[in-house]
C-alpha cells in the first residue's frame, strides 16, 4: 500500500507547454512537500505546504505553482515548460513534530522524471 | 552555495567491512541532521537522524556521529552488506523541526560481494 504516490512517473513533453504532476499521501500527515532533483542529482525544495497552506517557497519561478485541494493533496503545475526544467521531481510528507528529539520525518514519493524537449 | 556537502560522490567496500560516509555543513543554525538512502527509481527513504545535542545515535547497523565544532557527520553502517548498495544522501534543518531540508548531492555506496 503505497505512502506517497505521484503521477505521472515519466513526463515527456515540448517546451512551452504546461503540465501538471499529482502528489497524494495516504499517511495522513499534515505536511507535504515538493522537492526538485537536478543533474548534478542536488535535492533542492520548491514548496512546503501545512494543512493546505503555503509554509515554505523558495526561489523558484512563479511558472511553477503548487495547489493543495486538501490535505493528503498537492500537486505541482508548470506553465510554460523550459529546458532548464528537467529534471526528478519528489513530492514528499510529514507530521512535522518537531523538537529535540524528533524522530518524525519526511517520506519521499518515487520522482517524476520529467524531460523538456 | 552549498551547505550541505558531500565530497565523495562514490565509494566502495568490500562486504563485512565498515562503510563510511562523510558530510559537511556550513550553515551553523542547522541542529538536525538525517540520512536518507535511495535506490534507482524509487524516493529517499529516511534511515537515521541526530539532533545538535547528542554526538551519536546508533541504531543496528548504523550509526551516526556529529562533530559540532567541525561542522561534520558521518554515517557508520558495520557490517556492510550487499543490499547497503544505494545512494545515500545528507541533509539538515534549522530549529530541531524537518519542515525545511536541506540535502547533500549524495553518496553512490557500492558494497563488493
Amino acid at each position: 500500500d503505497t505512502a506517497v504516490s505521484q503521477t505521472p512517473k515519466y513526463l515527456v513533453t515540448q517546451m512551452g507547454n504546461d503540465k501538471s504532476i499529482k502528489c497524494e499521501q495516504n499517511l495522513g500527515h499534515d505536511t507535504m512537500y515538493w522537492y526538485k532533483q537536478d543533474s548534478k542529482k542536488f535535492l533542492k525544495i520548491m514548496f512546503s505546504y501545512n494543512n493546505k497552506e503555503l509554509i515554505i517557497n523558495e526561489t523558484v519561478p512563479n511558472r511553477f505553482s503548487p495547489k493543495s485541494p486538501d490535505k493528503a493533496h498537492l500537486n505541482l503545475h508548470i506553465n510554460s515548460l523550459e529546458l532548464g526544467d528537467s529534471a526528478v521531481y519528489f513530492c514528499a510528507s510529514s507530521q512535522a513534530l518537531g523538537g529535540p528529539e524528533f524522530s518524525d520525518t519526511q517520506y519521499f514519493g518515487p520522482g517524476t522524471r520529467l524531460t523538456v524537449l | 552555495d552549498q551547505q550541505v556537502k558531500q565530497n565523495s560522490p562514490s565509494l566502495s567496500v568490500q562486504e563485512g567491512r565498515i562503510s563510511i560516509l562523510n558530510c559537511d555543513y556550513t550553515n551553523s543554525m542547522f541542529d538536525y541532521f538525517l540520512w536518507y538512502k535511495k535506490y534507482p527509481a524509487e524516493g529517499p527513504t529516511f534511515l537515521i537522524s541526530i539532533s545538535s545535542i547528542k554526538d551519536k545515535n546508533e541504531d543496528g547497523r548504523f550509526t551516526v556521529f556529529l562533530n559540532k565544532s567541525a561542522k561534520h557527520l558521518s554515517l557508520h553502517i558495520v557490517p556492510s552488506q550487499p543490499g547497503d548498495s544505494a545512494v545515500y544522501f545528507c541533509a539538515a534543518s534549522e530549529n530541531f523541526g524537518n519542515e525545511k531540508l536541506t540535502f547533500g548531492t549524495g553518496t553512490r555506496l557500492t558494497i563488493i560481494p
